[in-house]
């Protein structure tokens, strides 16, 4: 079984500041890993995702992840957030190989980012 | 490219009664699934549709939890009885295919049960 783990539960930053918003992850088989995005009242966005290759990932709006392997992570940062970033964030996993699904995905709790002005 | 659409976008129920979403996936997109977000948590996979068969159903309370995609596109998640713990926002989500390509969130209906 898979399970995620979001560190802060809130992160408040101040505009244009950097961000990193911490995702670990544990599980016995392979995963892709997501990052998706959840503005108020709204459905989930997908920001990024690790499939294979590269470990960093880069993804919309300026963010960008990094897959660590040995340490089962995969933080989303952003050099210089706006306004318009307040948001909340998850990361989620699902099964790679046979029965793997893109959507079938196991979530993090989430992260409240709140950018000040 | 029209989204995910689902209706209605909120809700409010006495406990015991029935309630039914519908969501319309994107065009096209052959894996649907449904979501529970209680508030204050991530998703939760309720169910998953592959055209109109269920591919993974293990976290359905079934004992109050129905959910239907017949003709392989449109699809309603059903739940009779309710319970105040019900209360949650059922998020429907699409994909091309079941492995290759990612999902595609609608923006949810809220649930309360009072």
């Amino acid at each position: 079984a898979q399970s995620v783990t979001q560190l802060d539960s809130q992160v408040p930053v101040f505009e244009e500041a950097p961000v990193e918003l911490r995702c670990n992850y544990s599980s016995s088989v392979s995963v892709y890993l997501f990052w998706y995005v959840q503005y108020p009242n709204q459905g989930l966005q997908l920001l990024l995702k690790y499939l294979s290759g590269s470990t960093l990932v880069k993804g919309i709006n300026g963010f960008e992840a990094e897959f660590n392997k040995s340490q089962t992570s995969f933080h989303l940062r952003k050099p210089s957030v706006h306004i318009s970033d307040t948001a909340e964030y998850f990361c989620a996993v699902s099964e790679t190989g046979y029965g793997g699904s893109q959507g079938n995905l196991i979530f993090g709790k989430g992260t409240k980012l709140s950018v000040k002005p | 490219e029209a989204g995910v659409a689902q209706s209605p976008r909120y809700k409010i129920i006495e406990k015991r009664q029935s309630v039914a979403f519908w969501c319309n996936p994107i065009s096209g997109h052959a894996t649907l699934y449904w979501y529970q977000q209680i508030l204050g948590q991530g998703p939760k996979l309720l169910i998953q549709f592959q055209n109109n068969g269920v591919v993974d159903d293990s976290q359905l309370p079934k004992d109050r939890f129905s959910a239907e995609r017949l003709k392989g596109v449109d699809s309603t998640l059903k739940i009779q009885p309710a319970k105040l713990e019900d209360s949650a926002v059922y998020l429907c989500a699409s994909s091309l295919d079941q492995v290759r390509t990612e999902a595609f969130f609608g923006q949810g209906t809220r649930l309360t049960v009072v």
